[in-house]
């Protein structure tokens, strides 16, 4: 299916663990989106990506690696899982990096981490 | 730096009434402003959103919105509210880039 998708949509973990959450997209858009959404603080942009092989840093990068070796695809990996990187993970796609293009969003990743 | 204050985290609204929630802005240069609704268990989607040109934007499901530069605002409406309504709302602004700066979100609940 045409779209934005997200797995798995549910991780429960363990602190130290390695962690990796998986942001497809069949739309060929350049740019994506890591955020994290916490109650209080709306979403938080984590990484972000221009196109393949091109990724930087967002508001709160810390803890967390990503990588982008075809356009369709952009994991998230958390190295060392701690608690306060419990969170509900969403990934976006736009066409393009101007802010006239919509920010596509796909179901979000619930990771509790214990 | 950009940043955005909605103003009430849970507003409930008969069903039929008027809809508003509030949004402000603080942004260096002149932003380009965003609303989004996420809806249980889903991805947010837009409703709306003003770049240029006409300050009020109407979007899907009967929203809109009216920027007001003066005011920093960006408040969202919606003259009769549905069950179908009930969801979490965002308001972001960006710069001009692809960067976008999210409020912390407005939960509506519809009584009916």
């Amino acid at each position: 299916d045409a779209g934005i998708t997200q797995s798995p949509r549910y991780k429960i973990t363990e602190t130290g663990r390695q962690v990796t959450l998986m942001c497809h997209q069949t739309w060929s858009h350049s740019y994506m989106f890591w955020y994290r959404q916490d109650l209080g603080h709306g979403l938080r942009l984590i990484y972000y990506s221009a196109a393949a092989d091109i990724t930087d840093k967002g508001e709160v990068p810390d803890g967390y690696v990503v990588s982008r070796s075809k356009t369709e695809n952009f994991p998230l990996t958390l190295e060392s899982a701690t608690r306060s990187q419990t969170s509900v993970y969403f990934c976006a796609s736009s066409l393009a990096g101007s802010s006239y293009n919509e920010q596509f969003f796909g179901p979000g990743t619930r990771l509790t981490v214990l | 730096a950009q940043s955005v204050t909605q103003l009430g985290s849970h507003v409930s609204v008969s069903e039929g009434a008027l809809v508003l929630l509030r949004c402000n802005y603080s942004s260096s240069v002149p932003p380009y402003l965003f609303w989004y609704v996420q809806y249980p268990n889903q991805g947010l989607q837009l409703l709306l959103k003003y770049t240029t040109g006409a300050t009020l934007v109407k979007g899907i499901n009967g929203f809109e919105a009216e920027f007001k530069k003066s005011e920093t605002s960006f408040h969202l409406t919606k003259p009769s509210a549905h069950m179908s309504d009930a969801a979490e709302y965002f308001c972001a602004v960006t710069p001009n880039d692809y960067k976008l700066s999210f409020g912390a979100g407005t939960t509506v609940t519809v009584r009916a």
